[in-house]
């Protein structure tokens, strides 16, 4: 079973550039996960997909980042414009069903590391 | 919102220690408790999770504990080996959807 995908795996940018993370979940997978890890912290949630819905985006500053899901597969998190504060790994993870409560496992990306220079 | 909290913040041990990895949380009110592993550059891998209406499960080496009562979760790793060497985090629901991850420890097992 093919793991989460994510690209790009790296990217440098100068603070006030856009930038796009990329991210196919495990095939069959309804629920698609961003989250933020800063350096020396755990992740934190951003946004939480179900099929192409939003079910959580409480902690997603909404006037510089956005993120959709189209067709219920793939999704796309941009940053616009960046600031210094936002260089952190940038991690993806599905779950089958997620739900509430959620019960399950979440699988993880290998994430995309963004610096902000 | 749940804190998770985890301690030590780094443990260095050599090979074939058993060790234990605490977790604790406030809102005693979980739905499950999950550990992760994560090695350099990469994601996560989920170890373990624990529902709230159990209190321990168990895969290979590892068992982890769950103590809503108390708030701790524990994550026993037995005969510790040198691939073990990663930052393990433990991550609580109570609000139904997001997890809510601790810092992590930082483990270093040496040959």
């Amino acid at each position: 079973e093919a793991g989460v995908a994510q690209s790009p795996r790296y990217k440098i940018i100068e603070k006030r550039q856009s930038v796009a993370f990329w991210c196919n979940p495990i095939s069959g997978h309804a629920t698609l996960y961003w989250y933020q890890q800063i350096l020396g912290q755990g992740p934190k949630l951003l946004i939480q997909f179900q099929n192409n819905g939003v079910v959580d985006d409480s902690q997603l500053p909404k006037d510089r980042f956005s993120a959709e899901r189209l067709k219920g597969v793939d999704s796309t998190l941009k940053i616009q414009p960046a600031k210094l504060e936002d260089s952190a790994v940038y991690l993806c993870a599905s779950s089958l069903r997620g739900g509430y409560p959620l019960l399950e496992t979440q699988y993880f990306g290998p994430g995309t590391r963004l610096l902000v220079l | 919102k749940q804190e998770v909290t985890q301690i030590p913040a780094a443990l260095s041990v050599p090979e074939g220690e058993n060790l234990v990895l605490n977790c604790s949380f406030t809102d005693s009110a979980i739905y499950n408790l999950q550990w992760f592993r994560q090695d350099p550059g990469k994601g996560l891998t989920s170890l373990l999770l624990i529902q709230s209406s159990q209190r321990e499960q168990t895969s290979g080496r590892l068992n982890a504990s769950l103590d809503k009562s108390s708030g701790r979760s524990t994550l026993y790793i037995a005969a510790s080996q040198p691939g073990d060497s990663a930052t393990y985090l433990c991550a609580g629901t109570n609000s139904g959807y997001a997890l809510n991850f601790g810092k992590g420890t930082s483990l270093l097992v040496t040959p």
